[in-house]
């Protein structure tokens, strides 16, 4: 299995912040990582698919980035509604496996 | 848009079976990649396996070997999850997911989950 790793497990941010969460695989699998934000209590929603395309509905403040082994999710200005825990996901590999997730907290 | 609609919330006895199902309303299952993921309390999301669009076949995550069977009924535009052999491991939220057929795969529309507890 390719193995996922996600930092930081945690993060802090305040309103207006940018914040960059980083997902890096155990080999490379060219552009085919995707993005999920899970808010407490619900399901799990697609916000980037192939490192960098938008899911349609999700604003643009969200931006994704990266290949091979290395990638990133950027959210340019934090809003309200963005804190949630956020995971990535691989599908270069016929068995899919997530990242352990990252927690974004108000500060 | 595509909506998912699972079974209610199941309590099993360790050692016992279960299966889950998830309707798709409105869409041709075979379009469309359907797969399972489950999330323990507190912890991260494990996907599980999944039913290829392209020629039905099934395929399992190696921690489910043996033990979780996919299967689909076309005429109802509904897929079931079977998980054998149940331990206290297995507590927990069990989602169906489809994807949408591209390059890039992904997990587009997920179901609202349903709470599996095992427990004696």
């Amino acid at each position: 299995d390719i193995q996922m790793t996600q930092s930081p497990s945690s993060l802090s941010a305040s309103v207006g912040d940018r914040v960059t969460i980083t997902c890096r695989t155990s080999r490379s699998i060219g552009l085919y990582l995707n993005w999920y934000q899970q808010k407490s209590g619900k399901a799990p929603q697609l916000l980037i698919f192939g490192a960098s395309n938008l899911q349609s509905g999700v604003p643009s403040r969200f931006s994704g980035s990266g290949s091979g082994t290395h990638f990133s999710l950027t959210i340019s200005s934090l809003q309200p509604e963005d804190f949630a825990t956020y995971h990535c996901q691989q599908s270069y590999n016929t068995l899919f496996t997530f990242g352990q997730g990252t927690r974004l907290e108000i500060k | 848009q595509v909506q998912l609609v699972q079974s209610g919330a199941e309590v099993k006895m360790p050692g016992a079976s279960v299966r889950v199902s998830c309707k798709v309303p409105g869409h041709t299952l075979s379009e469309l990649s359907r797969h399972w993921v489950r999330q323990a309390p507190g912890k991260g999301l494990e996907w599980m396996g999944r039913i290829d669009p392209e020629d039905g076949e099934t395929v399992y995550a190696q921690n489910f070997q043996g033990r979780l069977r996919l299967t689909e009924d076309t005429s109802t535009d509904t897929f079931y999850m079977d998980l054998s052999s149940l331990n206290s491991d297995d507590t927990a939220m069990y989602y169906c997911v489809t994807g949408v057929v591209r390059q890039f795969v992904a997990l587009d529309y997920w179901g609202q989950g349903t709470l599996v507890t095992v427990s004696s």
